[in-house]
């Protein structure tokens, strides 16, 4: 069974420019989860989907970040602008959907912004 | 509201020694705890988790945690560790809406 993927794996870009990250998680996974983990701390969740609906969004700052899911299944993340606090890895995950069910998570993708 | 709170920021071990990495947590609702290693340049691959019955709970490589609800805690533990546990390990509680809080993370270094 193939993972959660992600990409790009790296991004380094300049404040202010606009970036968008992509997640396809686990064919069936019907929840997507996307987490901002900065150097030294552990993943913060910034939303969770359920199909292509929003369930949680209270941690996305929604001035600069955005996110979808169009279909209910690919996700993309977009920040624009970007600042220099948003340099972080970001974390895509995906659980079949019930309360007790386990998240998988993807590789991430790590943002430099210069 | 749940929180968790990791104690030793790193830890380093000489390998085949035992280890324990600390891990207490805050909920406000049913308690369901997870433990992640996370490699180099990888995501989080999920160790062990407490949702219900048996206190001790073993998970993958060799690794065990208990529930201690009396002291909050759930601190996992090894009795002999390998070279290849070198990661860091997130401690996270889990919400009624699947959404997962996780502590700042325990560098394990294993020294040869």
């Amino acid at each position: 069974e193939a993972g959660v993927a992600q990409s790009p794996r790296y991004k380094i870009i300049e404040k202010r420019q606009s970036v968008a990250f992509w997640c396809n998680p686990i064919s069936g996974h019907a929840t997507l989860y996307w987490y901002q983990q900065i150097l030294g701390q552990g993943p913060k969740l910034l939303i969770q989907f359920q199909n292509n609906g929003v369930v949680d969004d209270s941690q996305l700052p929604k001035d600069r970040f955005s996110a979808e899911r169009l279909k209910g299944v690919d996700s993309t993340l977009k920040i624009q602008p970007a600042k220099l606090e948003d340099s972080a890895v970001y974390l895509c995950a995906s659980s079949l959907g019930g309360t007790r069910d386990e998240q998988f998570f993807g590789p991430g993708t790590r943002l430099t912004v210069l | 509201a749940q929180s968790v709170t990791q104690l030793d920021s790193q830890v380093p071990v000489f390998e085949e020694a035992p280890v324990e990495l600390r891990c207490n947590y805050s909920s406000s609702v049913s308690v369901y705890l997870f433990w992640y290693v996370q490699y180099p340049n990888q995501g989080l691959q999920l160790l062990l988790k407490y949702l219900s019955g048996s206190t001790l709970v073993k998970g993958i490589n060799g690794f065990e945690a208990e529930f201690n609800k009396s002291q909050t805690s759930f601190h996992l533990r090894k009795p002999s560790v390998h070279i290849s546990d070198t990661a860091e390990y997130f401690c996270a509680v889990r919400d009624g809406a699947n959404n997962l809080f996780f502590g700042t993370g325990t560098r394990l270094t294993v020294i040869p």
